[in-house]
Order: structure tokens, then C-alpha cells, then sequence
């Protein structure tokens, strides 16, 4: 069974410019969170889709937003790139009712 | 308030136990999660604890107390491999993980 896919591995934007990035889920699962993993902050919540619905949310700022499409792959989208939204990114999807998240390898996303 | 805290760093050496701590305190608790990340990899998933008590899982255990707001993750027969970071994380309902910075665990020959 493939894991959770994440696209691109490696990313460089510059301030100002919005960004993509992408998570196929393990076959089946519905449920895709996404997470922000920062050196000095560890991994934070930015939202969880589930049937393509967002079902929670983290604190962060309205640039950041996601959506989940119906075969349960995810989106998410940052705009207005700040040098502070350099960090990995990584996507998390469970099964219905489980609570195990099983992380993808991440997009690094570098901010110049 | 969502607040998670475990030591930064520990040193081990090989064939040692190891007992790496977490406090947490969180609004809506649901249960505490431990995973493992080595450098540039993904978080695998090592426990998940709901009542309290240890939970035992080969050479790893983890233990919960719930009115403590107090976890502890245990690596026996320490291994190189076992060099990682440690991630304690709160868990609060629709699949929302609050996490600790985690522990970053060196282990020597």
C-alpha cells in the first residue's frame, strides 16, 4: 500500500508569490491534515479536511488556506510568501475513526 | 491554552534505558501520541495512549497519566538506530495533534 505523497519535495518562491503544494493520501483515507514544522515551534496544526470539508483549523493567518478534492487528495495554498513561511510542510492522512496520522516525507519550502 | 513540553535534547548510550518525559496541557484532551523522526524523514508513529497506565510495544513503552497531564516515553536496549527525535503530541478531536517542539535523543557507542 503506498504511503501519503507529497509534491514538490523542494520548493524556493520568493516574498510575494503564492504557492501550491500537494498530498495524495493513503488509498482510502479521507481524513488530510496539514502541518507546519519550524526548528524553534515543532510541528503546528494548520487544518484538517475530511470529505472535502474542512473540519478544523489552526492559528494561522487567512494566507494560508487548503482544500480536498473527492478522490481525497489535498491541497494547500500559501499566499503573500513571507520569509517566515519557510518550514516544511507536512500532510498527514487517517483512516475513518482512527486516530493514527500517517505523515508524508514533506514539502521544505524555502522563502527568499 | 495548547501547551506541550518535553526536554529539548538527551544523550544515551547504547544498550541504556532511556525515559524521555512530556507534560502537556491542552484543551480537550483525547488521548497522547508519541513518533519518532529521524532527520529529514517523515514522523512514524511509535504509541498512543487514551487511559492511563503502560502501554508496552518491544523494546518501547509509553505511559499516561491523565489527571497529571503526564506522559513518558521508555526505549530499552538502546540501539544507534534509535538516534531521533522524539514528538509528544496531545490529541484533541478531528484528527487535530497538538505537538511538543520534541526531544532530540542522541545515542553513542
Amino acid at each position: 500500500k503506498a504511503g501519503v505523497t507529497q509534491t514538490p519535495r523542494y520548493l524556493i518562491k520568493t516574498r510575494g508569490q503564492q504557492v501550491t503544494l500537494s498530498c495524495s493520501p493513503i488509498s482510502g483515507h479521507r481524513s488530510v491534515s496539514w502541518y507546519q514544522q519550524t526548528p524553534g515551534q515543532g510541528l503546528q496544526f494548520l487544518f484538517e479536511y475530511f470529505s472535502e470539508t474542512q473540519r478544523n483549523k489552526g492559528n494561522f493567518p487567512g494566507r494560508f488556506s487548503g482544500r480536498q478534492f473527492s478522490n481525497s487528495r489535498s491541497e494547500m495554498n500559501v499566499s503573500t510568501l513571507e520569509l517566515g513561511d519557510s518550514a516544511l510542510y507536512l500532510c498527514a492522512s487517517s483512516s475513518t475513526g482512527g486516530k493514527e496520522a500517517f505523515f508524508g516525507q514533506g514539502t521544505r519550502l524555502t522563502v527568499v | 491554552g495548547q501547551n506541550i513540553d518535553q526536554p529539548t535534547e538527551m544523550t544515551a548510550t547504547e544498550g541504556a534505558i532511556v525515559q524521555i518525559n512530556c507534560t502537556y496541557q491542552t484543551s480537550g484532551f483525547n488521548g497522547l501520541f508519541w513518533y519518532q523522526q529521524h532527520a529529514g524523514e517523515a514522523p512514524t508513529f511509535l504509541s498512543y495512549n487514551v487511559l492511563d497506565g503502560l502501554e508496552e510495544k518491544g523494546r518501547f513503552s509509553s505511559f499516561l497519566s491523565r489527571s497529571k497531564g503526564y506522559s513518558y516515553l521508555l526505549l530499552k536496549e538502546l540501539q544507534m538506530k534509535d538516534s531521533a527525535s522524539y514528538l509528544c503530541a496531545a490529541y484533541t478531536g478531528f484528527q487535530k495533534l497538538v505537538f511538543g517542539t520534541g526531544t532530540r535523543l542522541l545515542v553513542s557507542p
